[in-house]
């Protein structure tokens, strides 16, 4: 596998449902992040994770929780969805966490949420 | 604080006509720009950048875009499009504000037609 990689791409899940998103670069950066991209609106960043700590929470809903166990891997775990939750969700990752640094992307999983 | 401006949501295009996608961003500090495309069903990838130096970036593809700090524009251009060139395009700014933050435009679909 090259660059980063998402899964599952696509999930389907009821409000009641708990599942996870997995990301996982293998580029060795050591900034990684959690976008949602909505139709016609910009990206959103979510979370920041830098050597594994986390440096952003963008005021994003608890039941979105992410997590960092080292800096090849990211999850997005979620839980009690709203119907507007439904969007791409993107994963991408960095050299490091710099203004300079460009990021890359993974294909994103799209989520729907019954 | 940042922002970033794409002044159309739509191109349509013919092929082999040329092409600019406009972006303007505000930001009181030295900026760094970028210019993302996306492509159906997968994640951003970079067409270019500015850091700093030359104000004229090309990139991948033919693609080439201008720094102009008076106007505070980062325009994207390319002298023929080929059908290919079909995607989503997404202009993005970083700078030294305080925080890492990348703040994406909204985008632009380019669609080009046979």
């Amino acid at each position: 596998e090259t660059g980063v990689t998402q899964t599952p791409r696509h999930l389907v899940m009821g409000m009641t449902n708990k599942k996870s998103l997995k990301c996982e670069q293998h580029l060795g950066h050591n900034a990684m992040y959690w976008y949602k991209q909505s139709a016609k609106k910009p990206l959103e960043l979510m979370f920041v994770y830098n050597f594994k700590e986390q440096t952003e929470n963008n005021s994003v809903p608890s039941r979105f929780s992410p997590e960092c166990p080292n800096s090849s891997h990211l999850f997005l775990h979620l839980h009690t969805l709203q119907p507007e939750d439904s969007a791409l969700y993107l994963c991408a990752s960095s050299q490091d966490q710099g203004s300079f640094y460009e990021q890359y992307f993974g294909p994103g999983t799209r989520l729907t949420v019954t | 604080a940042q922002s970033v401006t794409q002044l159309d949501s739509q191109v349509p295009v013919f092929e082999e006509a040329p092409v600019e996608l406009r972006c303007n961003y505000s930001s009181s500090v030295s900026v760094y720009l970028f210019w993302y495309v996306q492509y159906p069903n997968q994640g951003l990838q970079l067409l270019l950048k500015y850091l700093s130096g030359s104000t004229l970036v090309k990139g991948i593809n033919g693609f080439e875009a201008e720094f102009n700090k008076s106007q505070t524009s980062f325009h994207l251009r390319k002298p023929s499009v080929h059908i290919s060139d079909t995607a989503e395009y997404f202009c993005a700014v970083s700078g030294d504000t305080g925080g890492f933050k990348t703040i994406f435009g909204a985008g632009t679909r380019l669609f080009v037609k046979a």
